[in-house]
């Protein structure tokens, strides 16, 4: 099946510092990649839609300058968390979806980071 | 904008009963999804239903698409301690940015050996 590969698991990182995570489909090409973010017992929020070759669709609220995000090609897709701060601490998980398979979305397996 | 509500919010059970949860919709939607997430993991798919009225099964678990396009179930029977975990459904609606997920809050599952 289709297969998300989301790296890193984990990342502390100090306050002021930018953090890139990377969301790779492993086994089809995703023309477009979704970033949610997801605080501790609640849902999951839409960040922003990756477009491949393209700039980035934001949610509103969301500061396209604080969170960068790259689609350089059809299987990759980076998130730059911009000068983090303690706020910015929280689980980020990417999607992408096999238009050639039937099924939903594929999720990678999240980033939890932490911004000391 | 299209909002999910989900129930319920968290659930006690014994092993060995049976489950249910469900999703409404204030707007309709074309396919229907729904989630398991484990603790620290991203969510894995469980069923997903692209036609009213479509019932659909996966091992113990049945889904449904209602007729209405504004709901869904799932259902989860003879519940086993690997059940424990938060259940989302999603909803896509037609196109553009509604053609992007939505999710419910969450159901907690937790199963009592």
């Amino acid at each position: 099946g289709a297969v998300v590969s989301q790296h890193p698991s984990r990342v502390i990182c100090k306050s002021g510092t930018s953090v890139k995570i990377e969301c790779r489909s492993l086994d089809f090409q995703a023309t477009t990649m979704f970033w949610y973010r997801q605080f501790p017992k609640q849902s999951l929020m839409l960040m922003a839609t990756s477009n491949e070759g393209s700039k980035a669709t934001y949610e509103q609220g969301v500061e396209k300058d604080k969170f960068l995000i790259n689609h350089a090609s059809l299987t990759l897709s980076t998130l730059t968390v911009t000068s983090a701060h303690p706020e910015d601490s929280s689980f980020y998980i990417c999607s992408a979806r096999d238009r050639q398979r039937t099924g939903g979305y594929t999720f990678g397996s999240g980033t939890r980071l932490t911004v000391v | 904008g299209q909002q999910l509500n989900q129930s319920p919010q968290s659930m006690f059970i014994q092993e060995g009963e049976d489950v249910s949860m469900n999703c409404t919709s204030s707007s309709i939607f074309n396919t229907w999804l729904w989630y398991k997430q484990d603790p620290g993991e991203g969510p894995v798919l469980l069923i997903a239903l692209y036609k009213a009225g479509e019932l659909t099964s996966n091992g113990r678990l049945t889904a449904q698409f209602g007729i209405t396009r504004k709901d869904s179930f799932l259902n989860i029977s003879a519940s086993i301690p690997s059940d424990v975990g938060i259940y989302f459904c999603a909803g896509q609606g037609y196109g553009g940015s509604q053609g992007n997920l939505i999710f419910g809050k969450g159901t907690k599952l937790s199963v009592k050996p």
